[in-house]
């Protein structure tokens, strides 16, 4: 079983929409966590990271939330545009490790 | 632009052929990693090259051969591969190592990799 778990696996909402991905994780302890995004055909691209002291960050129109006690993690997205369809893959840093334990990603798609 | 290139984009090739997957870093970067990601499933860490020494190979089977000549440039050798191995292929590089986290990882585009 995969140490970092994403849901759902797939989402569609309407552009203008909100919505919330989530990933729970049984890395401990840990470094950090980290949000990506991957759109079709590119790498993952960086949008949050928090250490495990921290409860949230954002970047825009993205925010992350970590509970470390839940060990939960979410990512909401605000307003959304037909440029946030793209797979937001879930990270976990282990702590002095170098590992990082991937979630398989949630494949969001924005409708207009 | 993130700073790392991969080429080729698309590769297509046979089981009993030999290719090589580059990747190039313009970051000033100490360490370089190869992921594997298959549909569906999580990234998996192939290779880890820190000042050009190799790290970790997570049991990666012999037939994918990395090589490091500089910090700024990484293969990935292929030879007998099989249609499991169709993947996208992605290179990435760090500061240093992300050992206990901390550095920021940048991907390159990756390489679409189709075995037949």
């Amino acid at each position: 079983k995969n140490q970092v778990e994403q849901s759902p696996q797939s989402l569609i909402i309407l552009e203008g929409k909100n919505c919330t991905l989530q990933c729970n994780y049984t890395v401990s302890p840990f470094s950090n966590l980290r949000w990506y995004k991957q759109d079709t055909g590119r790498g993952p691209v960086s949008l949050t990271i928090m250490t495990f002291s921290e409860n949230t960050k954002s970047n825009g129109r993205y925010t992350a939330t970590l509970d470390a006690d839940t060990k939960q993690s979410s990512l909401h997205i605000t307003a959304s545009q037909l440029s946030d369809s793209a797979s937001y893959i879930c990270v976990v840093i282990p702590y002095n490790n170098n590992d990082m334990r991937f979630g398989a990603g949630t494949r969001l798609t924005v409708k207009p | 632009e993130t700073g790392v290139t991969q080429t080729p984009r698309h590769l297509v090739m046979g089981m009993t052929n030999k290719k090589s997957l580059k990747c190039e870093q313009h970051l000033g970067h100490n360490a370089m990693y190869w992921y594997k990601q298959s549909a569906k499933k999580p990234l998996e860490l192939m290779f880890v090259y820190s000042l050009e020494e190799r790290v970790e190979n997570n049991s990666v089977p012999s037939r994918f051969s990395p090589e490091c000549p500089n910090s700024s440039h990484l293969f990935l050798h292929l030879h007998t591969l099989q249609p499991e191995d169709s993947a996208l292929y992605l290179c990435a590089s760090s500061q240093d190592m992300v050992r206990g986290g901390g550095y920021e990882q940048y991907f390159g585009p990756g390489t679409r990799l189709t075995v037949t």
